[in-house]
């Protein structure tokens, strides 16, 4: 069974600028959580998708959102890009809805804002 | 709120059992314990998951006392390949967004 899918792997944006990654979780999987990642502040929850409808949110501003689809790929967008926002976005799938549920990563998108 | 706590770094040899303990004083009745362990550049994969008492499984044992307040990940003969970030979360699947936190997570270096 293949395992979950983030594209891109590398993205380099500008200030000001707004990127989409994208997720396609395992086969079957109808949970999808996003988060951030940097050596600063360690990994941190985004938000949770489950059936297409938003489930959990964490502390991030608005220019943070994301959406799921019917097949349960989902995408993140982040508009208006600042520095602090280079980071690795890691995906994450699983079979029930929950956060503690067991999680299955992806490799991750390195985001580089320049 | 179940904050959890664990050493920054630890270090072992390679054949040795490892012992993490992660400290949750305030988790609750519905929280489980969840064990993560990330590899540079990939993301973190789970590991091990419990209630209470000992949960074991092909990689990992769990160990959880009585009163929950704390656990311990157990890691029997470790190879150079365990050298990783493990991280320990508590909560339940109706838990709010906000509590779910990684934390910095216990950076283990395996030596030879």
């Amino acid at each position: 069974k293949a395992g979950v899918t983030q594209t891109p792997r590398y993205l380099i944006k500008t200030r000001g600028q707004q990127v989409t990654l994208s997720c396609s979780p395992i086969s079957g999987h109808r949970s999808v959580s996003w988060y951030q990642q940097t050596p600063g502040q360690g990994l941190q929850f985004l938000f949770e998708y489950f059936s297409e409808t938003q489930r959990n949110k964490g502390n991030f501003p608005g220019r943070f959102s994301g959406r799921q689809f019917s097949n349960s790929r989902s995408e993140m967008n982040v508009s208006t890009l600042e520095l602090g926002d280079s980071a690795l976005y890691l995906c994450a799938s699983s079979l029930g809805q929950g956060l503690y549920s067991e999680q299955f990563f992806g490799p991750g998108t390195r985001l580089t804002v320049l | 709120l179940a904050k959890t706590t664990q050493p920054i770094s630890m270090d072992s040899y390679e054949g040795q059992e490892v012992n993490i303990t992660c400290s949750h004083n305030n988790i609750a009745t519905n929280d489980y314990i969840t064990w993560y362990q990330q590899f540079p550049s990939q993301g973190p994969r789970f590991i091990i998951q419990g209630y209470k008492t000992k949960v074991t499984n092909e990689v990992a044992s769990l160990f959880i006392p009585a009163d929950r307040k704390s656990s311990t990940l157990s890691l029997p003969r470790v190879s150079l390949s365990d050298t990783a970030v493990y991280y320990c979360l508590v909560g339940d699947s109706l838990s709010s967004a906000s509590k779910i936190i990684f934390g910095s997570g216990t950076r283990l270096s395996i030596r030879p």
